[in-house]
């Protein structure tokens, strides 16, 4: 059964700390991306990734970061610098940048 | 600057009648057009995509047009049910300095009444 995965659905992060949330596809897609959405915000593009070990920043980049060691894995790790984190997090993945996006069910992280 | 407005951030309509959800765009110039369904508290799931050299696509109760012209592309739904309520997202393709990407719209918040 091919898709995404995101783990956990539900986050919760302390002051001060950084947190990590992963995302999985066996579809064998090249790129990969992340998104977070905000309520009238619509998606924007944090960082996305075409090939394996190479990732670009995207709209909204500060305070996140990313790594993409393997084609089929891209987390996102949300560092204490990203003062307003509260959000919904969406992975997706496609065959090609630009081409349709399959997306995985979520994470939405809360601060405590 | 570059912009993508969708009509509203919510539409009603009732069971049965046919919905009109609205996208246009400025400074873009996209190759293709996508959109997307998305369920609360899900991720989006594609839907259609429509080509600059494509005036129309249908799909099922589904049909897309899009007007590189008027910077505009209409998505409709024919014979509405409830279960059609959702928000749709348009994206359009930005392949500006060499950077491909989606870019979404804010949404459209769809309710079909019974």
């Amino acid at each position: 059964d091919g898709g995404i995965t995101q783990s956990p659905k539900y986050l919760f992060r302390k002051e001060g700390q950084n947190v990590t949330l992963s995302c999985e596809q066996n579809l064998n897609h090249d790129a990969m991306y992340w998104y977070r959405q905000d309520p009238g915000q619509g998606l924007r593009l944090i960082y996305y990734s075409q090939i394996v070990n190479d990732f670009q920043k995207g709209d909204i980049a500060e305070g996140y970061s990313v790594s993409r060691e393997k084609k089929e894995s891209f987390p996102l790790t949300v560092t204490s610098a990203q003062k307003n984190p509260t959000a919904f997090y969406l992975c997706a993945s496609s065959q090609g940048l630009a081409e349709t996006q399959y997306f995985g069910p979520g994470t939405r992280l809360l601060v405590l | 600057s570059q912009k993508i407005e969708q009509n509203s951030e919510a539409l009603n309509i009732q069971e049965g009648k046919t919905a009109t959800l609205t996208c246009n765009y400025t400074n873009y110039s996209p190759a293709y057009l996508q959109w997307y369904r998305q369920d609360p508290g899900r991720g989006p799931v594609f839907l259609l995509l429509i080509r600059e050299n494509e005036k129309e696509k249908r799909k099922e109760r589904l049909k897309v047009t899009f007007d590189t012209t008027l910077k505009q592309s209409l998505f409709h739904i024919t014979a509405s049910q409830p279960a059609d309520s959702a928000t749709y997202l348009c994206a359009l393709e930005n392949s500006g300095a060499g950077s491909y990407q989606l870019t979404f719209g804010k949404g459209t918040k769809l309710s079909v009444i019974p």
